[in-house]
């Protein structure tokens, strides 16, 4: 009875390679979104939607793509990844748009 | 621009004592400030929260207390627990716009015995 899932939980890729992360909620949050926690331990906020559309996009290059087949799942695509794109990716969810429930992380390694 | 910061890395705190720990922003816009734990391998979990129109919230061990004109908040942790060691992070947002926390770099808390 997870309320907020992601996975895989690890992934270790090659450069230039396309992966995804799936998250999914079972909390029956309108919005989702989707953190980068980079090497200095900085939580910063990257896509967010609420009911499938997307609200928030803070400037992340368009090798990145955010998906939500329904409100309960948000996936995030990544193509061509790069050295800089490693990091831990939180997945979360809210109802009242402030208090947001976390996902366990994936920690996405690039090689 | 960071616009929250927790200047303290870390913080070493015996059982039994208060642990306090610091934010400030500078955005003034920030109405609504919350507190994360976050444990090793695991997401940020939502602790306490505390408005713009208020200047002290508590529930339980915990209290924030918020001074708007100096842009800072604080976590009280009393009695500490060797259970409440994780890393803290604070978090501010402008409830009149999307809803996007913005995140403090954290404080690690290690309650020793």
């Amino acid at each position: 009875d997870t309320a907020v899932s992601q996975t895989p939980k690890y992934l270790v890729t090659q450069m230039g390679n396309d992966k995804s992360i799936k998250c999914e909620q079972n909390l029956g949050h309108d919005t989702m979104y989707w953190y980068k926690q980079d090497s200095k331990k900085f939580l910063k906020i990257m896509f967010s939607y609420n009911n499938k559309e997307l609200i928030i996009n803070e400037t992340v290059p368009n090798r990145f793509s955010p998906k939500s087949p329904d409100k309960a799942h948000l996936n995030l695509h990544i193509n061509s990844l790069e050295l800089g794109d490693s990091a831990v990716y939180f997945c979360a969810s809210s109802q009242d748009l402030v208090e947001q429930f976390f996902g366990p992380g994936t920690r996405l390694t690039v090689l | 621009d960071q616009q929250v910061k927790q200047n303290s890395p870390s913080l070493s705190v015996q059982e039994g004592r208060i642990s306090i720990l610091n934010c400030d922003y500078t955005n003034s816009m920030f109405d609504y400030f919350l507190w994360y734990k976050k444990y090793p391998a695991e997401g940020p979990t939502f602790l306490i929260s505390i408005s713009s129109i208020k200047d002290k919230n508590e529930d339980g061990r915990f209290t924030v207390f918020l001074n708007k004109s100096a842009k800072h908040l604080s976590l009280h942790i009393v009695p500490s627990q060797p259970g409440d060691s994780a890393v803290y992070f604070c978090a501010a947002t402008d409830t009149g716009t999307a809803s996007k926390l913005t995140f403090g770099t954290g404080t690690r808390l290690q309650v020793t015995l």
